[in-house]
């Protein structure tokens, strides 16, 4: 069974950074796609970055391009996103998913919470 | 980027009816391998997003099959032929052909 399980969330003042990771379990790490996907308390979904196993295939939304870089530990089956110059519009629930059966995301893990507050 | 509209955002339903949701979206789906690049999520009240339905019509591993899917090109449906208690939650579309990845804005599923 495929697992992902996030950690890295707080609170954080803007301007600030902060890392968050995501350790995955039951997959070919090397061989998988692995998303970043974020959601404001009470709202919708909004992808934000995606990377390979190996770290050096990455993608970003526009709104993130350039503050977040994603990076992978292949050996540990690690995720990062390295969250810089965060913004108060950066608050949400961030969570790690896997690409899967023709580009859904499976599964997802249960998230962890970042706020960007003063 | 391609949008995605999903239709109605309420939805309120009685256990045992049928209920369907709808999703377009900006340009096609259809890929040139003649899938259809459209999924659907689960979001239950306090967790996580969980796979529904993949490529428009195939019910995830462990999906009961009173739900199904169908559609192609730039319009979908999800349709639960008999609803139950634990199907509420904010169902969402996504499209899977091209990046950015985007959703639509959730379908809120509540019982009457």
């Amino acid at each position: 069974e495929v697992q992902l399980v996030e950690s890295g969330g707080g609170l954080v003042q803007p301007g600030g950074s902060l890392r968050l990771s995501c350790v995955a379990s039951g997959l070919t790490f090397r061989s998988s796609w692995l998303h970043w996907v974020r959601q404001v308390p009470g709202k919708g979904l909004v992808w934000v970055a995606h990377t390979n196993g190996d770290g050096n295939s990455t993608y970003y939304a526009d709104s993130v391009r350039g503050r977040f870089t994603v990076s992978t530990d292949s050996g540990k089956n690690m995720v990062y996103l390295q969250m810089n110059s965060l913004r108060v519009e950066d608050t949400a629930m961030y969570y790690c998913a896997r690409d899967s059966l023709d580009r859904s995301f499976d599964p997802w893990g249960q998230g962890t919470l970042v706020i960007v507050s003063s | 980027e391609i949008v995605m509209t999903q239709s109605p955002l309420s939805l309120p339903v009685t256990p045992g009816e049928p209920a369907s949701m709808s999703c377009r979206s900006s340009q096609s789906l259809l890929h040139s391998d003649g899938k259809n690049y459209l999924h659907w999520y689960l979001q239950k009240p306090g967790h996580s997003p969980q796979l529904l339905i993949y490529l428009g019509s195939n019910r995830a591993s462990g999906v009961p099959d009173r739900f199904s899917g169908s559609g192609s090109g730039t319009y979908f449906t999800l349709r639960i032929s008999r609803v139950e208690a634990e199907d509420v939650g904010v169902y969402y579309c996504m499209q899977g052909l091209q990046g950015p990845w985007t959703f639509g804005q959730g379908t809120r599923v509540e019982i009457k």
